[in-house]
């Protein structure tokens, strides 16, 4: 099974920063077969990201994916309000498909 | 507008059983894989069991192997998820998923639903 530590834990940014979020996974995903989620409490997640770097439909362009192998990041050019929530890594790239435990970021 | 609605969650005793239930709307929901991904309080989400757009395959987390079942009602665009010798560990919000990107080793997913809460505890 892969696993996948997503780091830092926390994150405290005010908008308008710039956002990086990392996923490790303790082997290479085939064919970066690696998503990100937002998710908000008592709501549904949101896929930003899949494929690593591909953008999901609707997402604004200042979420952006990238890495390859085992080091992958989400950035955030610059934060708006509504973007403070959890983020979830997940690959799909070998079963079980497995997630990251997540990174909150929060309003500093 | 795609949209997923959960039900059938609820409170139950260990070695019980509940029946969670999925309704979509919005899409073609014979031709989507469909997936329950689940989150325990305080905790990430964590896959549970997929199946085919057709119902002729199916995948299981080892943690519900044998105990869970995933189908599907194309008739009636519905998901289901019966849940059997429940655990206190099963407790968790239930999230139905429809399939984004299906690939040999899985998929991701670009719509869920609100989920729905089971909890299992005497």
């Amino acid at each position: 099974e892969i696993v996948l530590t997503q780091s830092p834990g926390t994150l405290s940014l005010s908008p308008g920063e710039r956002a990086t979020l990392s996923c490790r996974a303790n082997q290479s995903i085939s064919n970066n077969y690696l998503a990100w989620y937002q998710h908000k409490p008592g709501r549904a997640p949101r896929l930003l990201i899949y494929s690593a770097s591909s953008r999901a439909t609707g997402i604004p362009d200042r979420f952006s994916g990238s890495g390859s192998g085992t080091d992958f990041t989400l950035t955030i050019s610059r934060l708006e309000p509504e973007d403070f929530a959890v983020f979830y890594c997940q690959q799909f790239g070998s079963t079980p498909n497995t997630f990251g435990q997540g990174t909150k970021l929060e309003i500093k | 507008e795609v949209q997923l609605v959960e039900s059938g969650g609820g409170l139950i005793r260990p070695g019980g059983s509940l029946r969670l239930s999925c309704t979509a709307s919005g899409f073609t929901f014979m031709y989507s894989a469909m997936s329950w991904v689940r989150q325990a309080p305080g905790k990430g989400l964590e896959w549970v069991s997929s199946i085919s757009g057709s119902g002729g395959s199916t995948y299981y987390a080892d943690s519900v192997k044998g105990r869970f079942t995933i189908s599907r009602d194309n008739s009636k665009n519905t998901l289901f998820l019966q849940m059997n010798s429940l655990r206190a560990e099963d407790t968790a919000v239930y999230y139905c998923a429809k399939a984004w990107l299906v690939r040999t080793g899985g998929m991701c997913w670009d719509y869920w639903g609100q989920g729905t809460l089971a909890t299992v505890s005497s």
